[in-house]
Formats: structure tokens, C-alpha cells, sequence
């Protein structure tokens, strides 16, 4: 199986930081990378998938980056809404597997 | 609007069955591959498997932790996804998600775009 490692773990930042948050995987995985948002008791929320394209409704301050087995995720200016867990996901082949998540919190 | 929701959790022995339903409304439940995810209690995300619409012959894909014990299936008749979990373990404790596979560029690689609230299955004696 495909392994996804995320740096960093966890991050304390403030309101209109620019936050990057890497993604690796095992092997190659083409495009086939998504990034998704989870707060503390709701399901996750899809934010990117091919690891670029941005989901409708998301906010422009999210963008991805990256190819075969190095991704990346930005959160351009910090907004308050942003603190959240993050997960990264590849879906080039099966199983499928999510990184382990970056925590974002409030400096 | 696009809703999913599941049903079907609650506490289980070790080695006992529990089938999880999710109800899709708001969108041609037929045309979209659906997914299980599970979220184990202050754990990351796992993915549990893959249901393929009719056009891919409902066939499916799972997790190397559940496959031979659990089973997805779907009732495009009623807009339904199911995972029958058999001989169930204490670490397939979890909230299970129900999610729907975005179109994306090639039809099937839009992220999973919609979840549903998730329901909570907990295995124990």
C-alpha cells in the first residue's frame, strides 16, 4: 500500500499567516492527491482534489501544488474558520490511504 | 440540495454483525461511486472501501483491515449504500462515514465532495 506522510504534525499560527502543509507519498501517485478539512465533530470537508483543483465553494486562499510524490497545500492568509485538522488522501490506487493529518491551531 | 445519511451504528460484541445504511437524496444516486470512511475515536482518517455504479458493474474495492469481513453493497432503487460488518474487532471501533465520489475531469477522480454525519459503531464486551 501507498504511504502518505504529512509535515508538519501540527502548527500554531495567527490570523493571516501563510500556512503550508506538505504531503508525501510512498510512490508515485500522478495527480491523484485531495486535501480534505475536518474540525472536531463534523465529517471532513473536501477542499482540493487532483491536487490542484479547487472544490466550488472553497475559498480562493486555499490552493494545491505538486507532482508523483510531493504535494503541497497553502492557506494563503489565515482566516479564524481555517483552524481545523488537515488531511491529504491519495486515490491513484487501492487502498486508498489518508495522511496522518496537520493540526492547525492558534498561536 | 445533497444530503447522505447514515444509520445503523451502535455497540456490538467482539465477532458480531452490524449492517450501516446511508440514504442519498439530492442527486442521481445511480451515476456516482460511493465510499465508506471511518474515523476511529481521536484517530486519523481510514479509508474503508469503494462501491463502482451500475455502468462499472457495481463491483468494489476495500481496505486490506476489513476485506473478507466486510461487504458494501448498494440498492439504486432506493438511493441506499450498506456495509455489512461481519466478526467485528475492538479496533473496528469508529464513526463510519458514507461519501460520494465528485466527477471530476475523468468522471470519478472529484475527491469524495459530499459526506454524510457518520454514525458510530463500538465494538466491545
Amino acid at each position: 500500500a501507498i504511504q502518505m506522510t504529512q509535515s508538519p504534525s501540527s502548527l500554531s499560527a495567527s490570523v493571516g499567516d501563510r500556512v503550508t502543509i506538505t504531503c508525501r507519498a510512498s510512490q508515485g501517485i500522478r495527480n491523484d492527491l485531495a486535501w480534505y478539512q475536518q474540525k472536531p465533530g463534523k465529517a471532513p470537508k473536501l477542499l482540493i482534489y487532483t491536487v490542484s483543483s479547487l472544490q466550488s465553494g472553497v475559498p480562493s486562499r486555499f490552493s494545491g501544488s505538486g507532482s508523483g510524490t510531493d504535494f503541497t497545500l497553502t492557506i494563503s492568509s489565515l482566516q479564524p474558520e481555517d483552524f481545523a485538522t488537515y488531511y491529504c488522501l491519495q486515490d491513484y490506487n487501492y487502498p486508498f490511504t489518508f495522511g496522518p493529518g496537520t493540526k492547525v491551531d492558534i498561536k | 440540495e445533497v444530503q447522505l445519511v447514515e444509520s445503523g451504528g451502535g455497540l456490538v460484541q467482539p465477532g458480531g454483525s452490524l449492517r450501516l445504511s446511508c440514504v442519498a437524496s439530492g442527486f442521481t444516486f445511480s451515476d456516482r461511486y460511493m465510499e465508506w470512511v471511518r474515523q476511529a475515536p481521536g484517530k486519523g482518517l481510514e479509508w474503508v472501501g469503494r462501491a463502482r455504479d451500475k455502468a462499472h458493474s457495481y463491483t468494489t474495492e476495500y481496505a486490506a483491515s476489513v476485506k473478507g469481513r466486510f461487504t458494501i453493497s448498494r440498492d439504486d432503487s432506493r438511493n441506499s449504500l450498506y456495509l455489512q460488518m461481519d466478526s467485528l474487532k475492538t479496533e473496528d471501533t469508529a464513526v463510519y462515514y458514507c461519501t460520494r465520489v465528485g466527477t471530476g475531469s475523468d468522471g470519478y477522480n472529484g475527491g469524495f465532495d459530499y459526506w454524510g454525519q457518520g454514525t458510530l459503531v463500538t465494538v466491545s464486551s
